[in-house]
Order: C-alpha cells, then structure tokens, then sequence
C-alpha cells in the first residue's frame, strides 16, 4: 500500500509569492491533516479536511488555506509568502478522524520543505 | 493551557543505556497522549501511544509511564541503540476529532 505522498519535496520562493503543495494521502483515508514543523516551534497543526470540509483549523493567519477534492487529494496554499513561511509542511492522512481510537492513527508524508527568501 | 512541554530538548546516550524524554501539560481534557519518532528526510511515525487510565504501556524496548495526577508523561527507551537515534516528538489530544498538540521535540543521539 502506498505511502502519504507529497508534492514537491524543496520549494525555493520569494516574499510576496504564492505557493501551492500537494498531498495525496493512503488509499481509503479521508482525513487529511496539514503540520508547519520548524526547529523554533517544532510542529504545529494548520487544519484537517474530511470528505471535501474543513473540519479543524489551527491559528494560523488567512493566509494559509487548503481545500480537499473528491478523491480525498489535498492541497495548501499560502499567499503572500513571508521569511517566516520558511519551514516543512507536512501532511497526514488517517481513516477518519485525528486521534484517540486506533483506525485513527495519522500516516505522515515525508514534507514539503519550503525556503522562502 | 494547550501546551505539552517537552524535555530535554537534546539527548545523548550510550548504547545499550536507557534514554528517558519527559513531557507535562496542563489541560486535563486531554485523553490521549501518543509519541512520535522522525528520522532526517522523514515524516513523523506514531512510536506507541497510551490514555490516561492507564499508568504504563510497553511495547517492545518503548514503555510509556504516565502519572495523571502530576500531569506528565515519559517515554523510556531501553537498551538504547544507534537506530533509536531520532527526533521524538509527545504529543496529546482532546476526543477522536479534536486537533493533536505536539511537543517541541527531542533530538536523540545514541553513542555506538
């Protein structure tokens, strides 16, 4: 079974860009959870989609948004990109929900490592 | 009060020795407390995960003691060895829906 996929692996932007990253989660999950992971603040959650809706959100400002298809593919985007949007941004998918019960468990993709300068 | 603080940020061990990374919060609503190990190039993997009616869980070398009533937990690694070495993360959370709140991690280092 394959993997948490997620598309590109290094992004190399400039302040004020945009940026769009992909996640293709394990076949037959439909939870898709987003991470920001830097060294100062370790990993911090940016949302979770299921079934196409935003279900969770961390406290993150606007300018990071996602969206989930019908296939349960996700993507996140952030606009106006700023020194401190450099980190990895990973992606977890889990069977429906976040934790607490087994079917549960998140299966993270190994991260978009974004440099912006 | 969503925090999980976690200590020491750094760690190193001797092989065969025991490595020890402790964590506290604060929220008693949390009810569910899973670890994480990351390799470089990796992302995170669920290592063994416990709930507070329990004091202990051990899985292989991984055990995690929890003590509700002081509000911290602890991964004990025994018989460290070189492949252990990793960022380890704690972790909690709040019912099956509620998002995961991590710790700041812990780079591990086990001495050949």
């Amino acid at each position: 079974k394959a993997g948490v996929t997620q598309t590109p692996r290094y992004l190399i932007k400039t302040r004020g860009q945009q940026v769009t990253l992909s996640c293709s989660p394990i076949s037959g999950h439909r939870s898709v959870s987003w991470y920001q992971q830097t060294p100062g603040q370790g990993l911090q959650f940016l949302f979770e989609y299921f079934s196409e809706t935003q279900r969770n959100k961390g406290n993150f400002p606007g300018r990071f948004s996602g969206r989930q298809f019908s296939n349960s593919r996700s993507e996140m985007n952030v606009s106006t990109l700023e020194l401190g949007d450099s980190a990895l941004y990973l992606c977890a998918s889990s069977l429906e929900g976040l934790a607490g019960l087994a079917k549960n468990i998140q299966y993270f993709g190994a991260g978009t490592r974004l440099s912006v300068l | 009060q969503q925090q999980v603080k976690q200590s020491p940020q750094s760690l190193i061990v001797q092989k065969g020795g025991i490595s020890i990374i402790n964590c506290a919060y604060e929220n008693t609503a949390f009810d569910y407390f899973p670890w994480y190990q990351q390799f470089p190039g990796k992302g995170p993997a669920l290592l063994i995960a416990i709930r507070p009616d329990v004091s202990e869980k051990k899985e292989g070398r991984f055990t995690i003691s929890f003590n509700k009533s002081a509000k911290q937990f602890s991964l004990h690694i025994m018989d460290s060895q070189p492949g252990d070495s990793a960022t380890y993360f704690c972790a909690a959370s709040i019912g099956r829906d509620d998002k995961i709140i991590f710790g700041k991690g812990t780079r591990l280092h086990i001495l050949p």
